[in-house]
């Protein structure tokens, strides 16, 4: 894995709307994706960790798929709300090494 | 409280210095890592230790130092080497060696270099 990009850089939503962002890794030599969320003023915390092409998880309104075919995963929030406003972060693992991505800051408005 | 300390939150230095981050983790985990950020780019690992008395290089490891001589503790020295050493630090953790294994972080050291 040599290089992890997020899109969008940051995204602005209102309360209640439902917001999905990208992360996108080389396929090849692909092992694990993390997701983590990133409250300002505290540290970064795992949501997600998965592995198998397909792979879907759940933890309550935010939800994340995985393709590791066309080398993307999606994060879903449903229902954003105020304390949903974090940096997201996702992170591939492959060839013994695990490479970050930028993050999608994400502010949601009441 | 299981978790991973970092000291101290802010650290200034003046340029020439040698200045060291501390990490404390009573996770009982095997492995620990130091990552930089800068403004607008992913975290970059430092350097990565997966056992005691080990460690290995990550991927801009000039001008940083570690050691491992506990479990518990994985300092960071930032030597007078490193060019450019303004950023935030985070310290993290995780139970296994395996690099797929989740990491757990500490609060973040922000560095500035006066």
């Amino acid at each position: 894995i040599l290089n992890v990009e997020q899109s969008p850089q940051s995204l602005h939503v209102q309360e209640g709307d439902s917001t999905n962002f990208t992360c996108s890794f080389p396929s090849s030599n692909f092992y694990a994706l993390h997701w983590y969320r990133w409250e300002t003023a505290k540290s970064p915390e795992a949501l997600f960790v998965m592995t198998l092409n397909g792979d879907e998880k759940k933890k309550g309104r935010i939800s994340a798929t995985l393709n590791t075919k066309e080398g993307y995963s999606y994060l879903y929030i449903k229902g954003s709300q105020p304390e949903d406003s974090a940096t997201y972060l996702c992170a591939g693992t492959g060839g013994f090494k695990t490479i970050f991505g930028a993050g999608t800051r994400l502010f949601v408005k009441a | 409280d299981g978790g991973i300390t970092q000291s101290p939150k802010y650290l200034f230095r003046k340029e020439g210095q040698n200045v060291t981050l501390s990490c404390e983790q009573n996770l009982n985990h095997d492995a620990m890592y130091w990552y930089r950020q800068d403004p607008g780019q992913g975290l970059r690992l430092i350097y990565y230790s997966q056992i005691v008395n080990d460690f290995q290089k990550g991927d801009i490891a000039e001008g940083y130092s570690v050691s491992r001589e506990k479990k518990e503790s994985f300092p960071l020295t930032v030597t007078s080497a490193q060019k450019n050493p303004t950023a935030f630090y985070l310290c993290a953790s995780s139970p296994s060696e395996y690099h797929w294994d989740e990491q757990f972080f500490g609060p973040g050291t922000r560095l500035t270099v006066l």
